[in-house]
């Protein structure tokens, strides 16, 4: 089955800054990688996703990009505010008519340090 | 808000219990999935549902099992709790079939005693 893997687990950055996470998939059939973001107490929120025929996506001061002979996707956060922190989640999804999986990465915990 | 609502928000038992978490999705989806988020597990998929019908199987134990009604809205059943059974049990829906983009509904977090 598919394996997705995410780094870094923990990353603290400075307010204005920007944050990169990225995360690794196993099977080349995996064809949607979405992201999302889950607050305290709340589940995961959907903040961004790709599919395999686009190389990259942007939606105001968060992007993700997609390198699919390296199996790899990341995802990118500009200008870095205090309610960006959260722990972030990137996922991978095999779907085939009638039968899909979405596989989670291990998330990494955001702190955005004023 | 996500539009998936789950009941109820927090539940407490003891090991040997049997407990029913309840999902109702986003108006106008008709696929349900669960997922457990434990600590050292992070966000594992249990089952899916389409319009009443199980359609996808993960990691759920024998001891669990679910459904879905002819009103969309599902139920987790939990039976013979452990321990280890303790986490946050999300719901999500999806339009429909090969619809990837899920949503999801606040969680249940389980506590077994």
């Amino acid at each position: 089955g598919e394996n997705v893997e995410q780094h870094p687990s923990t990353l603290s950055v400075q307010e204005g800054d920007s944050a990169v996470i990225k995360c690794t998939y196993s099977d080349s059939a995996s064809n949607y990688f979405p992201w999302y973001k889950q607050e305290l107490g709340k589940g995961p929120q959907l903040i961004i996703d790709i599919r395999s025929n686009v190389g990259e996506k942007k939606d105001q001061r968060i992007a993700v990009t997609l390198n699919k002979t390296a199996k790899h996707f990341s995802l990118h956060i500009t200008e870095t505010q205090p309610e960006d922190s959260a722990v972030y989640f990137c996922a991978a999804m095999w779907s085939n008519f009638g039968n899909e999986k979405l596989t989670f990465g291990t998330g990494t915990r955001l702190t955005i340090i004023p | 808000d996500s539009g998936v609502t789950q009941t109820p928000k927090h539940l407490i038992t003891a090991t040997g219990q049997r407990v029913t978490l309840r999902c109702s999705p986003r108006s106008g989806d008709l696929s349900v999935y669960w997922y457990q988020q434990s600590l050292d597990q992070g966000l594992q998929f249990l089952i899916q549902y389409y319009n009443g019908e199980e359609r996808a199987k993960g990691n759920i134990l024998e001891r669990f099992s679910a459904q879905q009604f002819p009103d969309l809205h599902s139920e987790l059943n939990l039976s013979s709790l452990e321990l280890g059974d303790s986490a946050l049990y999300f719901c999500a829906s999806s339009e429909g079939l090969a619809q990837e983009t899920q949503y999801f509904g606040p969680g249940t977090r389980l506590l077994v005693l």
